[in-house]
């Protein structure tokens, strides 16, 4: 089955404790990003990548770093958590960025950081 | 980046015909149309697209005014499963990272 997943689903972590939120497609897609979903100001784009070893800021990256080593794997770090972090996360993925492409999303990671 | 502006909510009985507008007055003309929606406690998921003629897919149709500047996106028989937050977006062709830009979309509830 075609999908995007994400782990952990749900988080609650502390101020400045490094973590790691995966995210794997088996779509064999160039193209992934990460969003975060607040109330209020819906969905944003912290970073995405157009292809391994290529990645860039989306609308809201700061606090956050990405890698893309291999082609199905796009993880998020939060080298240093604060509050202003807790939010629902998600990854994405498509063929290409090319705008007829859909973008298949995960379901959706819960942080909470205290 | 164009702007589209969609009523906040909107109600529907099951089995029943729903249309869901959007507004994009400043749409370019090479701007595609793209309809998502986000289920409860799930991921947005894609549900079709289009660029000036009326579409149709499994999930929905669109349909497109001729000036381009509205579109509405119609579910022909809702069901309780279509309960979401359906989001409007533009799509330019040129200068595309891929970037979806969701605004607060439409809150469907449909009732049994």
């Amino acid at each position: 089955e075609a999908q995007v997943t994400q782990n952990p689903r749900y988080l609650i972590t502390v101020t400045g404790k490094k973590l790691t939120v995966t995210c794997s497609q088996n779509m064999n897609h160039e193209y992934m990003s990460w969003y975060r979903q607040d109330p209020g100001l819906g969905l944003r784009q912290i970073y995405y990548s157009m292809n391994v070893e290529v990645t860039d800021k989306g609308d809201v990256p700061e606090g956050y770093k990405v890698s893309r080593k291999e082609k199905r794997n796009f993880p998020l770090i939060l080298e240093s958590p604060s509050p202003n972090q807790t939010s629902l996360y998600f990854c994405a993925s498509s063929l290409t960025s090319g705008f007829l492409y859909e973008q298949y999303f995960g379901p959706g990671t819960r942080l909470t950081v205290t | 980046d164009a702007k589209t502006t969609q009523p906040n909510s909107m109600e529907s009985n099951e089995e029943e015909p729903v249309h869901l507008p959007c507004n994009h007055s400043t749409i370019s003309g090479t701007d595609y149309i793209h309809w998502y929606r986000q289920l409860p406690s799930q991921g947005p998921e894609y549900v079709i697209h289009g660029l000036t003629s009326n579409v149709n897919n499994r999930m929905a149709s669109l349909a497109i005014a001729e000036d381009r500047k509205s579109s509405t996106l119609i579910l022909h028989r809702a069901t309780l499963r279509d309960a979401a937050v359906y989001y409007c977006i533009l799509r330019a062709v040129s200068g595309n990272t891929g970037k979806l830009i969701f605004g607060q979309g439409t809150t469907l509830q449909v009732k049994p």
